[in-house]
């Protein structure tokens, strides 16, 4: 079956510093690779996306990476703010005839001043 | 604007009794999901609606039970079957057919307590 195993949280750092959050997936097929973001108290909203091997998705200044070849979607930024302070979570959707989402436990980032 | 609603934001449940949480969208989409969310689990699928009089189960759906009458509606009743209810719940929907890649939006969460 399907399965992503995302890096162990909680990450803690300061304001302008380089975030990097380690995901790997498990899937049949070719999946499409997401990451959503829930700020406390909310829903997730997608963050980024990426639907083939070498796409990069991008938004907000998170940037992530469809790495076929080594089955990853790592999420960076390089300088995080203390509203990125929020839990992200990796997701896959492998599409067929059953098109619900994978995800992973989540990380939850906190930015401090 | 389009989006999720679900309502009530917060729900509480006494012993025995059946609750039910509502889940609207006006994103004309056709799928439709009900998530749980419990801390340093993740999201964990309760059912998923493919399209209007059509439902099927997930990875947990026991004690739960949906609807899907319209196609704006994914209503969730939490049974008393379901012995450890207190979690967040979350819906989402998603365009698109069987081969679809499509992002799922999310309405902003019921939070369920036991009284």
């Amino acid at each position: 079956g399907n399965s992503v195993t995302q890096m162990e949280g909680p990450v803690t750092l300061s304001e302008e510093a380089f975030l990097t959050i380690n995901c790997t997936y498990t899937a049949t097929g070719y999946p499409s690779l997401f990451w959503y973001v829930q700020y406390p108290g909310e829903g997730l909203q997608l963050l980024l996306k990426a639907t083939k091997a070498d796409d990069k998705g991008s938004n907000k200044g998170f940037e992530a990476t469809y790495r076929k070849e080594t089955t990853s979607f790592h999420l960076e930024k390089g300088s995080v703010q203390v509203s990125d302070s929020a839990v992200y979570f990796c997701a896959l959707n492998s599409g067929g005839s059953n098109y619900k989402l994978t995800f992973g436990k989540g990380t939850l980032l906190t930015v401090n001043p | 604007d389009g989006g999720i609603t679900q309502s009530p934001k917060y729900l509480f449940r006494k012993e025995g009794q059946n609750v039910t949480l509502s889940c609207e969208q006006n994103l004309n989409h056709d799928a439709m999901y009900w998530y749980r969310q419990d801390p340093g689990q993740g999201l964990r699928l309760i059912y998923y609606s493919q399209i209007v009089n059509d439902f099927q189960k997930g990875d947990i759906a026991e004690g739960y039970s949906v609807s899907r009458e319209k196609k704006e509606s994914f209503p969730l009743t939490v049974t008393s079957a379901q012995k450890n209810p207190t979690a967040f719940y979350l819906c989402a929907s998603s365009e698109g057919g069987a081969y679809s890649n499509q992002p799922q939006h999310f309405g902003d969460g019921t939070r369920l307590s036991i009284l």
